[in-house]
């Protein structure tokens, strides 16, 4: 069965700063993985998405991640960190059946912004 | 354009009650998810439509849990017979694609 891992739970950075949230996966084959974020009373907004080519992959808000096979990782990334940026994260991995698209998330990792 | 709706966004009920959770999806979108999440937790896959058909049910917990979605378009997931372990934000979702899913704001369920 396919797993994702996220080892941070909290994470606390200062304005400004740089960012990274990590995710690993456990999956038979390449998977489609995604990040998205969660807003206090809103629904979750996809901000990226990996499914071939490019390791690197850019997304809203001025995020990115990078797929590593050889790590199962796809760590979010981002340069600056913006107060509104605080959120909870979650990692994805998509199964493919039936034609659809079974995602299995992460246990999150909320981050907070110091201003 | 109108993103994905689901109603109640909050529903108390008590222990034993059967509800009802109502998602509308992205006009025009394929396939619609249902999924559930507890406190502190990611969402859990529950159930999946490809226009009315129910292509994948593996994650309902057990027979309380139902789903349909009869013209395509709107779907309805019941849950019977409430417990306490009900309790959880339960959230929908579509995709046109098969590939990105959008999600809806969620229905808080709480059973007491």
């Amino acid at each position: 069965a396919q797993s994702v891992t996220q080892p941070d739970i909290h994470i606390t950075v200062s304005e400004g700063a740089s960012l990274e949230l990590r995710c690993n996966y456990s999956y038979g084959a390449t998977p489609y993985l995604f990040w998205y974020v969660q807003s206090p009373g809103q629904g979750l907004q996809l901000l990226l998405k990996y499914f071939s080519g490019d390791t690197l992959v850019q997304g809203i808000k001025g995020f990115e991640a990078e797929f590593k096979r050889s790590q199962s990782s796809f760590n979010l990334r981002k340069p600056s960190v913006h107060w509104s940026d605080a959120a909870e994260y979650f990692c994805a991995v998509a199964l493919l059946t039936g034609g659809g698209n079974k995602l299995t998330f992460g246990t999150g990792t909320q981050l907070k912004v110091e201003l | 354009g109108a993103g994905v709706s689901q109603s109640p966004r909050y529903k108390v009920t008590k222990r034993g009650q059967d509800v009802a959770l109502r998602c509308d999806p992205i006009s025009g979108h394929v396939s619609l998810y249902w999924y559930r999440q507890a406190l502190g937790q990611g969402p859990e896959f529950l159930t999946y439509f490809n226009y009315e058909a129910q292509q994948d049910k593996s994650g309902l917990p057990n027979d309380r849990f139902s789903a349909e979605r009869p013209e395509g378009s709107i779907s309805t997931l019941t849950i019977q017979r409430t417990e306490q372990r009900d309790s959880a934000m339960y959230r929908c979702a579509s995709s046109s694609s098969g590939y990105e899913q959008y999600f809806g704001p969620g229905t808080r369920l709480t059973v007491t």
